[in-house]
């Protein structure tokens, strides 16, 4: 089985200050990690993905991920927040199989301060 | 591209009526479409993998009889509910497959009086 496990439900950083988005999953397959962004009465959007190759992932918005499997880990990090971060974001692993589904963690609220 | 829209964006219902939400992916076909529902301040909730040509398989819970889904083409998913209850209001989420990846439509908001 699959899980996800974002540590932090809620995040406060100041602009252009560092993000980092915690998220650690257990698979017992390779896993695919993604990262999916919601602001406020929106759908999801997808921020990057790993499946296989490099490591370290470059997404929309300057935001990037690394998977490091002897950590279980795939944080999410931006080197300088802007206000529009502020959202809610999920990681999601899937076993890459043919069902598709994701196992999804509960999410983190970024605030970004002035 | 991966582009996936959904209809209506919001809908006010009385309760016993039925409403439909059609989710459709317009740049890329999708065999595999997902269902979801999402309550205030939290994650989502899978309710249903829509599969274009056959029925849909349902996460234990949800029921198969008040949440209709139809999969008709490879571009186009719909969720009825039936008889809707205030309980049932909430954000509906819908999803399209595009090779490993889901992208998501922009919601659906119910509200049932």
């Amino acid at each position: 089985a699959q899980s996800v496990t974002q540590l932090g439900s809620h995040v406060s950083v100041s602009e252009g200050a560092l993000v980092l988005l915690r998220c650690n999953y257990s698979s017992s397959v390779p896993p695919y990690l993604f990262w999916y962004v919601q602001y406020p009465n929106q759908g999801l959007q997808l921020l990057l993905k790993y499946t296989t190759g490099a490591t370290l992932v470059k997404g929309i918005n300057g935001f990037e991920a690394e998977f490091k499997k002897s950590e279980t880990s795939f944080h999410l990090t931006k080197p300088s927040a802007h206000m529009s971060d502020a959202a809610e974001y999920f990681c999601a692993v899937s076993d890459g199989g043919n069902n598709r589904k994701l196992i999804w963690g509960l999410g983190t609220s970024l605030a970004v301060n002035p | 591209g991966a582009v996936v829209s959904q209809h209506p964006s919001r809908v006010i219902c009385k309760s016993g009526t039925s409403v439909k939400i059609e989710c459709r992916s317009l740049d890329f076909q999708a065999t595999t479409m997902f269902w979801y529902r999402q309550f205030p301040k939290q994650s989502l909730m899978l309710m249903a993998t829509s599969n274009e040509g056959s029925k849909a398989t349902y996460e234990q819970g949800v029921e198969k009889d008040k949440f209709l889904i139809n999969h008709a083409s490879l571009t186009l998913s719909t969720l009825t509910v039936t008889s809707a209850h205030p309980e049932d209001s909430s954000f509906y989420i819908c999803s399209a497959v595009d090779r490993e990846t889901q992208y998501f439509g922009p919601g659906t908001r119910l509200l049932v009086l």
